[in-house]
């Protein structure tokens, strides 16, 4: 089966630093990425999604510069939380489609931001 | 906006066939029904998707109404680790996008 991974699974920051999260294709190169931001209790809730060397598509509302999507290769996408607040400590997924209608989700990123 | 709707919770017994409702009436005749489930701080997990016939395959079975108004998934042999949201989707074969609804939280009983 076609597995994404992601890195780190846990992080933990302090209020006003950046992070980065990388959502890795591990057998097999993905046209798209897509990452998704999950709260407690509540659904996933589709962010960006985004194309080998061009740049992400933003969902309304959603901050392109304070969520920066690069995805530099047919394998890897990162996700950088810029100057990280409280108010971002989510659970953030990633998932990647290769081309057929199908997509794979990676294990997921809890984010704490103090 | 979601397109589906599902009961917010559902209880059964392990070793029972879950039966999980998902109503999307106003489906379109280019849009597959899809069934992800994600259990607890875990990415979702594809599980099955149709067009207008029932499927199945080693997880789960798919019944799509005639009018295909909605669907029913359905887990045969429910053991505890089936907990989980489950989530039903309709979407464009060609479109990647996956937008998500509430879904429906599934309890095993032992």
């Amino acid at each position: 089966g076609a597995v994404v991974s992601q890195h780190p699974s846990r992080v933990i920051c302090k209020s006003g630093t950046s992070v980065k999260i990388e959502c890795r294709s591990l057998d097999f190169q993905a046209t798209t990425m897509f990452w998704y931001r999950q709260f407690p209790k509540q659904s996933l809730m589709l962010m960006a999604t985004s194309n080998e060397g061009s740049k992400a598509t933003y969902e309304q509302g959603v901050e392109k510069d304070k969520f920066l999507i690069n995805h530099a290769s047919l394998t890897l996408s990162t996700l950088t939380v810029t100057s990280a607040h409280p108010e971002d400590s989510s659970f953030y997924i990633c998932s990647a489609s290769k081309g057929s209608n199908e997509q794979f989700f990676g294990p997921g990123t809890r984010l704490t931001v103090l | 906006d979601a397109k589906t709707t599902q009961p917010p919770s559902m209880d059964c017994a392990e070793g029972r066939a879950a039966n999980l409702p998902c109503n999307h009436s106003t489906i379109s005749g280019n849009e597959y029904v899809y069934w992800y489930r994600q259990i607890h701080s875990q990415g979702p997990q594809y599980i099955i998707h149709g067009l207008k016939n029932n499927e199945t395959n080693e997880m789960a079975s798919l019944i799509i109404t005639e009018d295909r108004k909605s669907s029913t998934l359905i887990l045969p042999h429910a053991t505890l680790r089936d907990t989980a949201v489950y989530y039903c989707i309709v979407r464009v074969a060609r479109d990647d996008k996956i937008i998500f609804g509430k879904g429906t939280r599934l309890h095993i009983l032992p």
